[in-house]
């Protein structure tokens, strides 16, 4: 079965932290992807990155950055986090092959910044 | 802007067959159909995807109807681990960095 792990299921910021999320996934797929939900917009993409170093930005990339220095791990960096950031933060991977290129998703980290 | 319409809510009785409609009357020739479930709290969990045929896997069926503009999503025997919100997605198969863009889904309640 493909595992995407995130680093926390919760955590509680206050306004100006900076916070890192990371994800791994151990299907060895090239795609991976930052997505936040919230209540009534839900899934935007933040960033995706299709290749290690590789990034890409999303719909809403403001106020993040990413990093993929394995081809394992994506990292989700919010430099210095604000109220609006409060969100469920999912991290999903795909193969980049000739086949289908279904997303697989983690359980989530639910961010709560005051 | 998602392609496919489903009912809010829907109820069913433990042990006994859920079915979940989704119409996606604008499916274009190269999009396949995508369903996804998100247990509360949870991340979404990938359940199936077809083209036209019928597809069976381990958690579910997928009907196509034959005109591919609808579809239905059947959990044979559901249980109360079934409950959540189920989203029914249309995307080409290979999309190489394309998002999946979620619609309001089902929400399923599983009833003893």
């Amino acid at each position: 079965d493909v595992k995407v792990t995130q680093s926390s299921r919760y955590l509680v910021k206050r306004t100006g932290e900076k916070v890192f999320l990371e994800c791994v996934q151990d299907m060895d797929h090239e795609n991976m992807f930052w997505y936040r939900q919230d209540p009534g917009l839900g899934l935007r993409l933040i960033y995706f990155s299709y290749d290690v170093k590789m990034k890409e930005k999303g719909d809403i990339p403001e106020g993040y950055s990413v990093s993929r220095e394995k081809k394992e791990r994506f990292s989700l960096i919010l430099e210095s986090t604000s109220t609006n950031q409060t969100s469920m933060y999912l991290c999903a991977s795909s193969f980049a092959g000739g086949g289908s290129d279904t997303q697989y998703f983690g359980p989530g980290t639910r961010l709560t910044v005051l | 802007d998602a392609k496919t319409t489903q009912p809010p809510s829907m109820d069913c009785a433990e042990g006994r067959a859920a079915n979940l409609p989704c119409n996606h009357s604008t499916i274009s020739g190269n999009e396949y159909v995508y369903w996804y479930r998100q247990i509360h709290s949870q991340g979404p969990q990938y359940i199936i995807h077809g083209l036209k045929n019928n597809e069976t896997n381990e958690m579910a069926s997928l009907i196509i109807t034959e005109d591919r503009k609808s579809s239905t999503l059947i959990l044979p025997h559901a249980t109360l681990r079934d409950t959540a919100v189920y989203y029914c997605i249309v995307r080409p198969l290979y999309n190489q960095g394309g998002k999946l863009i979620f619609g309001q889904g089902t929400e399923l309640s599983v009833k003893p």
